[in-house]
């Protein structure tokens, strides 16, 4: 089976630019998770969805960050205008709905100059 | 947020040594979860705990969930340099599907 898909696995971009992240979980979990990832702050959930629908998006950062999960097959999670500060590593996870296990994508390293 | 600790913060060993470290927090955990994460890539869940007091192995890996579910520890029996990676505990309360991710421990095995 395959694993979570993340996409870019890599993103340089310029400050100001708009970043968009992609994700396809696996296929028949209901939860998805975006997570960033610093030396400084660890790991860091900032949004998480059950069904298509956004539970807690109390971690997201400010509104220059967005998420969205269209169908139970694709998220995506937005910066604009995107800051240095943004620089990290950005994984989604999926689990199935009350299920303890997250499975991680392999994350997209991000470089805001 | 909720916080977990882990230590150590990280470890250097020689090949063959035991490695124990755990996770605390100040809140009760119904699940404790235990992930490792190479250079390069995203954690992957090595334990899952669901019962205070559960011990379960995987391998040359053991890991308990406290009695007081405030806290888990992780040990790997006869290190190889394979074992080489940071190591996350995770804990959920409740029902939801929400984890707190402890802050990690990097470990080092020497050959």
């Amino acid at each position: 089976d395959a694993g979570v898909i993340q996409s870019p696995r890599h993103e340089v971009t310029e400050m100001g630019q708009e970043v968009t992240l992609r994700c396809k979980p696996i296929s028949g979990h209901n939860s998805l998770f975006w997570y960033r990832q610093t030396m400084m702050r660890g790991l860091e959930l900032l949004i998480y969805f059950n069904n298509n629908v956004p539970i807690d998006d109390s971690g997201m950062p400010e509104d220059r960050f967005s998420a969205k999960m269209p169908n139970a097959s694709f998220s995506t999670l937005k910066i604009q205008p995107s800051e240095p500060r943004d620089s990290a590593v950005y994984f989604c996870a999926s689990s199935r709905t009350g299920g303890a296990t997250q499975y991680f994508g392999p994350g997209t390293r991000l470089l805001v100059l | 947020g909720q916080q977990l600790n882990q230590s150590p913060q990280s470890m250097f060993i020689q090949e063959g040594e035991d490695v124990s470290m755990n996770c605390t927090s100040s809140s009760i955990f119904n699940t404790w979860l235990w992930y490792k994460q190479d250079p390069g890539e995203g954690p992957v869940l090595l334990i899952a705990l669901y019962k205070a007091g559960e011990l379960t192995s995987n391998g040359r890996l053991t890991a308990q969930f406290g009695i007081t579910r405030k806290d888990s520890f992780l040990n790997i029996s006869a290190s190889i340099p394979s074992d080489v990676g940071i190591y996350f505990c995770a804990g959920q309360r409740g029902t939801g599907n929400q984890f707190y991710f402890g802050t990690g421990t990097s470990l080092t095995v020497i050959p």
